[in-house]
């Protein structure tokens, strides 16, 4: 059983379009994250959520819109997609914020063209 | 200057030599985590820790916390061992904070 699943793997879209991805993780874990890994493969944390509550929230343009409907789902929405949201985008849980050890999903490559 | 530094940046290893990664940091810290991302792209949790030294299996994780430096050791490296290794630092109910990554590559 995939522990943290997202969809879809591969996304590839054009200039201001407005897409989603989801994730979904199995493990009871409290708190969820996203995170952006660009072409250089630094990652960068962009949202998480504890409980479906907002926690962090990085300087993100307002774009980009997280919903976690219950703790075991925590999507992405993007709005008006731009060239430099290319990327690929994580999820991660973890059973506390932060400290714990994370368990990351698949991966999401995003390609705006 | 980020605030976590790794080195060395890319390694290229024999099989079966020992490997050593370092991870420093210039803030207070609760916890270190080291990463493993696969050449598919998925990323896998190795170590997480606040104190001493952890092992598992080939891989040994140490940290000095007065020194703000963290080292990653492969004993009798493998070519599956290629990857890329990123250290991460967080604070308590902050976020974590990622190196950029040491890329390894191992030669059979």
């Amino acid at each position: 059983d995939t522990a943290v699943s997202q969809t879809p793997k591969y996304l590839v879209t054009q200039m201001g379009n407005d897409k989603s991805i989801k994730c979904e993780q199995n493990l009871g874990h409290d708190t969820m994250y996203w995170y952006k890994q660009d072409s250089k493969k630094f990652l960068k944390i962009m949202f998480s959520y504890n409980n479906k509550e907002l926690i962090i929230n990085e300087t993100v343009p307002n774009r980009f819109s997280p919903k976690s409907p219950d703790k075991a789902h925590l999507n992405l929405h993007i709005n008006s997609l731009e060239l430099g949201d290319s990327a690929v985008y994580f999820c991660a849980s973890s059973r506390h914020p932060h400290t714990d050890t994370q368990y990351f999903g698949p991966g999401t490559r995003l390609t705006v063209l | 200057k980020n605030e976590v530094e790794q080195s060395p940046q890319n390694l290229t290893a024999q099989e079966g030599e020992f490997i050593t990664i370092n991870c420093s940091y210039s803030v207070g810290i609760s916890a270190l985590h080291w990463l493993q991302q696969h050449p598919g792209g998925g990323i896998v949790s190795l170590f997480m820790l606040s104190s001493g030294k952890k092992k598992h299996g080939r891989l040994i994780a140490t940290i000095n916390i007065q020194e703000k430096h963290s080292s990653l050791h492969i004993t009798a490296s493998h070519p599956r061992d290629s990857a890329v290794y990123i250290c991460a630092v967080g604070s308590s109910g902050d976020k974590l904070t990622f190196g950029t990554g040491t890329r390894l590559a191992v030669r059979p």
